[in-house]
């Protein structure tokens, strides 16, 4: 396995609370992603990075936001979360550009109530 | 945006047949790939075909891309039940990957 993590694993939190997911590399690749994962809705992209300080949004960026300060972390923060943002999230990365193959971490299931 | 639609949606086999998996696509692609996805685990990548290219294999997967019809097959031969998962195919363009919604396989032992 490509050398990705993300903490918590999992995660419960009340409506209206701030939220923050880390993900961790230790491939030193350029490029990290996070997405979230639905039933029916397939794997949908949410902020991308593709340097230190260098980020994008994604088809469904309303309501996150991210920041990435080292080349190995890229942090998800949803700033008040709600019902609609329970879901599983999965942070990927890739070492070229964002057309390459890219490395999934292990998934982050979070159940906001 | 374009994405990967792949068909059918679930497909349950015996051991030891093959499982055939198409998608399509509705733009013009760089690249498209392959995904696999066991339960409660992340996407693990399976291959890559370029748009130059017309079939590729690795192991027991063979990929197929018609760029005249935006459409791939992913073909997995002599399956076993390791294989059950849920597999996508995702296709650049944008400065992302766009991924499909996912085939369901099941192998029966």
């Amino acid at each position: 396995d490509a050398g990705i993590t993300q903490s918590p694993r999992h995660k419960v939190t009340e409506t209206g609370t701030p939220v923050t997911l880390r993900c961790h590399q230790t491939e030193n690749h350029r490029y990290m992603y996070w997405y979230r994962q639905d039933p029916g809705h397939g794997l949908r992209l949410i902020h991308y990075s593709y340097g230190v300080k260098d980020t994008d949004k994604g088809e469904v960026s309303d309501g996150y936001s991210v920041s990435r300060s080292k080349t190995e972390d890229f942090l998800l923060t949803l700033e008040s979360a709600t019902s609609s943002q329970t879901s599983v999230y999965f942070c990927a990365i890739s070492e070229s550009w964002t057309g390459d193959e890219q490395y999934f971490g292990p998934g982050t299931r979070l159940t906001v109530t | 945006s374009q994405q990967g639609e792949e068909d059918p949606q679930a497909l349950s086999i015996q051991e030891g047949e093959n499982a055939t998996m198409n998608c399509s696509y509705k733009t013009s692609i760089n690249n498209l790939q392959w995904y696999r996805q066991n339960s409660g685990r992340g996407l693990v990548h399976l291959i890559l075909i370029r748009s130059n290219e017309r079939e590729k294999h690795s192991g027991r997967l063979r990929v197929t891309l018609d760029t005249s019809k935006k459409s791939s097959s992913l073909l997995i031969t002599a399956s076993r039940a390791a294989d059950t998962a849920s597999y996508f195919c995702a296709t650049d363009g944008n400065n992302r990957l766009a991924f499909g919604k996912g085939n369901q396989v099941v192998v029966i032992p």
